[in-house]
């Protein structure tokens, strides 16, 4: 079934450690989205990716690291988490700008 | 970044229609209108979008000011399962090729039965 996939579904992470949130899309869509929703502020961006090769930052890309060497990929690292980085995750894609985005499930990280 | 003004939330009966409003006064010519919903414990889904022309689809109807500095979004008949938080947000330029969605915290939406 095409769609959009993260991983892991959640995690609970020790403050100072390294994590690798994954996500994969099998549609060939161009644009990749991170964003991390809170309770009471909604879902925020962290960084975005139009194409292969290329990344933006969003409203809240401190802490975090992403790359996209190839369409299908677009992992979001947190080097160092700390628990202020507790949040539900989620990855989305779209073919090009002004089209539909499609939402992965979530991701919920605790940082302890 | 241009911004969007939503209620915080918002009640309605079932079977009767639905106006969400959005403001986006500082919109810009080439901004995309985007609406998506979010069920609880799941990730937001799209609704619709529009640049300046109404639009329909089989979920709702998107109707946008002749000055593009607000849109309504209308579901004809509400069901209980539309009970969601639902988020206005600008597709964005910004600059080159960047695009990027941008949400705010939308309303929540509580259908009675």
């Amino acid at each position: 079934i095409a769609g959009i996939t993260q991983a892991p579904t959640s995690q609970i992470l020790a403050a100072g450690r390294r994590m690798t949130l994954r996500c994969t899309q099998d549609m060939r869509h161009n644009a990749m989205y991170w964003y991390r929703q809170d309770l009471g502020l909604g879902l925020r961006l962290i960084h975005y990716s139009n194409t292969a090769g290329t990344t933006g930052k969003g409203e809240v890309p401190d802490g975090y690291s992403v790359s996209r060497a190839n369409t299908d990929d677009f992992p979001l690292t947190l080097a160092s988490a700390v628990p202020s980085q507790t949040s539900v995750y989620f990855c989305a894609s779209s073919a090009t700008r002004n089209t539909e985005a499609f939402f992965g499930q979530g991701t919920r990280l605790t940082v302890v | 970044d241009a911004k969007t003004t939503q209620p915080n939330s918002m009640e309605s009966n079932e079977e009767e229609p639905v106006h969400l409003p959005c403001n986006h006064s500082t919109i810009s010519g080439t901004d995309y209108i985007h609406w998506y919903r979010q069920l609880p414990s799941q990730g937001p889904e799209y609704v619709i979008h529009g640049l300046t022309s109404n639009v329909n689809n089989r979920m709702a109807s998107l109707a946008i000011a002749e000055d593009r500095k607000s849109s309504t979004l209308i579901l004809h008949r509400a069901t209980l399962r539309d009970a969601a938080v639902y988020y206005c947000i600008l597709g964005k330029n910004s600059g080159g090729s960047n695009y990027k969605l941008t949400f705010g915290k939308g309303t929540l939406l509580t259908v009675n039965p």
